[in-house]
């Protein structure tokens, strides 16, 4: 079975400090995870995927196989950020969505 | 064109009512997924079609049937439903090759009434 684990409902950060979103995860195939991003009145969109190895928006998140994690961090959080943040795990045709954390940036 | 279309935006139906949920896309996607989202919660996948048939039911009632008549329309066909169905419905499409990005519509807001 798949599973995605996001500890934390809401995140409250101050503008200019370092952000980190948790994700955990449980799949006994080789995974493909994402983070999606949901912006105040916008459609679900893809932030990045691991695959990738990119950054995007100064977002990062490298999946460690090891503990099963795949957070995702930037090191300078801007109030633009401010969004529904899912961490999202692919396997066997199923794209399935961890609780989602709420990342709010205050100025 | 990148985008998922959804019509209608929101619905309004009676339990007794049997209505449709419409998705399309043009950019060559075969497979295609509909998700459930309640009010504060993550989408719950509710069926994957790839290449045009049902690949996954996530043991979904049947008062939910969906259909996908050719490769760039997705229908979800509403019957009988309870209130607790009422929720904002999704659907995404990508590629059917794992770690490609799926693309979300923006939602039809569903009510039961």
């Amino acid at each position: 079975a798949q599973r995605v684990t996001q500890p934390e409902k809401l995140l409250s950060v101050f503008k200019g400090a370092p952000v980190e979103l948790k994700c955990n995860y449980s799949y006994s195939g080789s995974p493909e995870l994402f983070w999606y991003v949901q912006y105040s009145r916008q459609r679900l969109q893809l932030l990045l995927r691991h695959i990738s190895r990119e950054s995007i928006k100064g977002f990062t998140a490298d999946l460690n196989k090891g503990e099963t994690s795949f957070h995702l961090k930037k090191p300078f959080a801007q109030e633009e950020d401010s969004a529904m943040y899912y961490c999202a795990l692919q396997g066997a045709q199923k794209l399935v969505f961890g609780q989602g954390t709420r990342l709010t940036i205050n100025p | 064109d990148t985008e998922v279309t959804q019509t209608p935006k929101h619905l309004v139906m009676g339990m007794t009512n049997k209505k449709s949920l419409k998705c399309e896309q043009h950019m060559g996607h075969r497979a295609m997924y509909w998700y459930k989202q309640k009010a504060k919660k993550p989408p719950e996948l509710m069926f994957v079609y790839s290449y045009e048939k049902l690949s996954i039911n996530e043991s979904v009632p049947s008062r939910f049937s969906p259909e996908c008549p050719n490769s760039s329309l997705l229908n979800l066909h509403l019957h009988a439903l309870q209130p607790e169905d009422s929720a904002l419905y999704l659907c995404a499409s990508s590629s059917p090759t794992a770690g490609t990005e799926a693309f979300f519509g923006q939602g039809t807001r569903l009510t039961v009434v």
